[in-house]
């Protein structure tokens, strides 16, 4: 069945520009997860949906960043403003809901701020 | 507060060799633990899970890992390792007793030298 897809695959984008980021889930995933790597480093964790709690945003690390999920479907991650600091790949991931499930990630947006 | 280390940036070993790939964690009562791999320039895989039960869990690539309470540690081993082995590997933590985020480690880079 198909993955969990992202677009763009890469975006570039000027400073001070708004951006916003897709992510599809795996049909039927309850939760959905978004995060960010930096080159060569590990995941830091930005928000987490998982049905229709409230979302845990402790992870967003400014006002300039949030996400929306409708339902259990798509999600969308949006930066205001792009520094150059937020260039980056962004992870989503989905899986089904509860703690003991892994995650399924999508192949990632590749982000540069010029 | 739960938390999960990866005290290796990095790990050398020679092809054939066993590999082992350290993660230690801290969460109260019973964890639920996963590891994840990175291959370069390829999304987030699992790897492999412990839930409960055995305390030595199977996963993909013939990729293993052993829970061990008394020492609060989850360890990636493979009897003999292959150069395609080499990628950036997370360990990750979750309470079962709460549905919140999952905590990952920073990651351990493995090279397996030919």
């Amino acid at each position: 069945g198909a993955g969990v897809s992202q677009s763009p695959s890469n975006k570039v984008t000027e400073k001070g520009k708004d951006v916003e980021l897709r992510c599809d889930p795996i049909s039927g995933h309850t939760a959905l997860y978004w995060y960010r790597q930096r080159l060569g480093q590990g995941l830091e964790f930005l928000i987490y949906f998982q049905g229709n709690s409230a979302p845990d945003k402790s992870g967003l690390p400014s006002d300039r960043f949030s996400a929306e999920r409708t339902g259990e479907s798509v999600s969308t991650l949006t930066i205001q403003r792009t520094q150059q600091e937020d260039s980056a790949v962004y992870l989503c991931a989905s899986s089904l809901g509860g703690p003991l499930y892994e995650q399924y990630f999508g192949p990632g947006t590749r982000l540069t701020v010029t | 507060a739960q938390s999960v280390a990866q005290p290796e940036d990095q790990v050398n070993v020679a092809e054939g060799n066993p590999l082992t790939v350290k993660c230690t964690y801290s969460v109260s009562g019973n964890p639920y633990l996963f590891w994840y791999v990175q291959y370069p320039n390829r999304g987030l895989q699992f790897l492999l899970k412990y839930i409960t039960g055995d305390n030595l869990v199977k996963g993909s690539y013939g990729f293993e890992a052993e829970f061990n309470k008394s020492q609060t540690s989850f360890h990636l081993k493979k009897p003999s390792a292959l150069v395609s082995d080499s990628a950036l590997y997370f360990c990750a933590v979750r309470d079962p007793n709460r549905d919140d985020k999952i905590i990952f480690g920073k990651g351990t880079r493995l090279h397996i030298l030919p």
